[in-house]
């Protein structure tokens, strides 16, 4: 089957970094998307890997490693504002408008 | 009004009722999906539509209809839900050639009573 593994909870404290990881096992790939939600909220687009390598957005970092099946989304100089849960996604084929959700990770920032 | 709407908001039905969720998109997008969002589990897409045809199935019951008029407006009928089918309805658009890259509504709470 397909499937986007996820840490279920993360937290951290203000100012630090934060690693959030995603394996994935899916029948076909074709990139690597994170997003965000926050309690009550709808899901936000982070960013996205086509390629392998880090893409970097701000504070938001993401990597990917296709021979790894692996990504990950990092945060740096956490603020209270990035509690929310993280979502990562595959787009699983070429012509497909379709993506594969992980299972999200709650990340909480305390002070 | 921008980007993504969705109404209503919230919503309590019967089993026997029938009610529609609609969807609309401000963004000049040509791909519109509605995903199921329930508590402690993934994102399921239901229904995909690129360029007004429906693309994708999910293996969705019956009892769930959608409805794609036109680019803008995506709509998903109801009838005869089960009490499992409560969850938050969220409903998405993007250009179809970027659709890792999608914006969101902010959903419709689904109770099913």
């Amino acid at each position: 089957g397909q499937s986007l593994e996820q840490p279920s909870e993360v937290t951290a404290v203000e100012g630090a970094i934060v690693q959030i990881n995603c394996t994935y096992q899916t029948s076909g790939f074709y990139g690597l998307s994170w997003y965000q939600q926050h309690d009550g909220g709808a899901p936000t687009f982070l960013s996205y890997n086509g390629l392998d390598g880090l893409e970097e957005t701000g504070r938001f970092s993401s990597f990917l490693s296709r021979s790894d099946s692996y990504g990950y989304l990092l945060l740096q100089e956490l603020q209270m504002k990035d509690s929310a849960s993280y979502f990562c996604a595959v787009r699983d084929g070429r012509n497909t408008d379709k993506l594969i959700f992980g299972t999200g990770t709650r990340l909480q920032v305390f002070p | 009004e921008t980007g993504v709407t969705q109404t209503p908001r919230h919503l309590v039905m019967g089993m026997t009722n029938k009610k529609s969720l609609k969807c609309e998109q401000h963004l000049g997008h040509n791909a519109m999906y509605w995903y199921k969002q329930s508590a402690k589990k993934p994102l399921e897409l239901m229904f995909v539509y690129s360029l007004e045809e429906r693309v994708e199935n999910n293996s969705v019951p019956s009892r769930f209809s959608p409805e794609c008029p036109n680019s803008s407006h995506l709509f998903l009928h109801l009838h005869t839900l089960q009490p499992e089918d409560s969850a938050l309805y969220l409903c998405a658009s993007s250009q179809r050639e970027k659709a890792y890259e999608q914006y969101f509504g902010p959903g419709t709470r689904l109770t099913v009573t």
